[in-house]
């Protein structure tokens, strides 16, 4: 049973297409983020939502756009793709309140999707 | 504005042999800080995690951290790796909770036979 999921988990498109990537959750968690790996491996935090309410938006192009019809999904949507949006996205989720941390109950990752734009 | 810093971009070691992984913060009051391990072609698994209360914290695979206030470190260790422990590693740190989760340039850690 997959804690978090995204779909799908490789995407390859041609520049200027629109795309999207869809994330669920089965753990309860209440906040629910986007991350964006480059080339090198960095990892940096694109959006967070809470409660289906946006909380994060770092300086990321309005190219992209979350949206999260309740609190187990929050997908991302892309237009215009560009050359160097070109990377492996990841979903994630957590409690929102740290003092409810116990076991496993902390930031957990789905497997990712890889995003080729050519 | 909080930083992680992950001195070592590459650790090659044997199979069997010990390893340290460095990591650095940017110091502040009170701090939450998370080792992630990343496996290829796989999401971030968390490794172990300090939130208060002692300071050398264990997690999984062997794997164990140690919180140092006044070095401002948490350096991860294995007493002997195995091959299976080849992988990239993450420190992050947090000064709020989830939220603000800053995440450290990864670690490539090599383990050869």
């Amino acid at each position: 049973d997959t804690a978090v999921s995204q779909t799908p988990k490789y995407l390859v498109t041609q520049m200027g297409n629109d795309k999207s990537i869809k994330c669920e959750q089965n753990l309860g968690h209440d906040t629910m983020y986007w991350y964006k790996q480059d080339s090198k491996k960095f990892l940096k935090i694109m959006f967070s939502y809470n409660n289906k309410e946006l909380i994060i938006n770092e300086t990321v192009p309005n190219r992209f756009s979350p949206k999260s019809p309740d609190k187990a999904h929050l997908n991302l949507h892309i237009n215009s793709l560009e050359l160097g949006d070109s990377a492996v996205y990841f979903c994630a989720s957590s409690p929102w309140d740290l003092t409810k941390i116990s076991g496993a109950n902390v930031l957990t990752f789905g497997a990712g999707s890889r995003l080729t734009v050519l | 504005a909080q930083s992680v810093t992950q001195l070592d971009s590459q650790v090659p070691v044997f199979e069997e042999a010990p390893v340290e992984l460095r990591c650095n913060y940017s110091s502040s009051v009170s701090v939450y800080l998370f080792w992630y391990v990343q496996y290829p072609n796989q999401g971030l698994q968390l490794l172990l995690k300090y939130l208060s209360g002692s300071t050398l914290v264990k997690g999984i695979n062997g794997f164990e951290a140690e919180f140092n206030k006044s070095q401002t470190s948490f350096h991860l260790r294995k007493p002997s790796v195995h091959i299976s422990d080849t992988a990239e590693y993450f420190c992050a740190v947090s000064y709020t909770g989830f939220q603000k989760l800053v995440f450290g340039t990864g670690t490539r850690l090599l383990v050869s036979p």
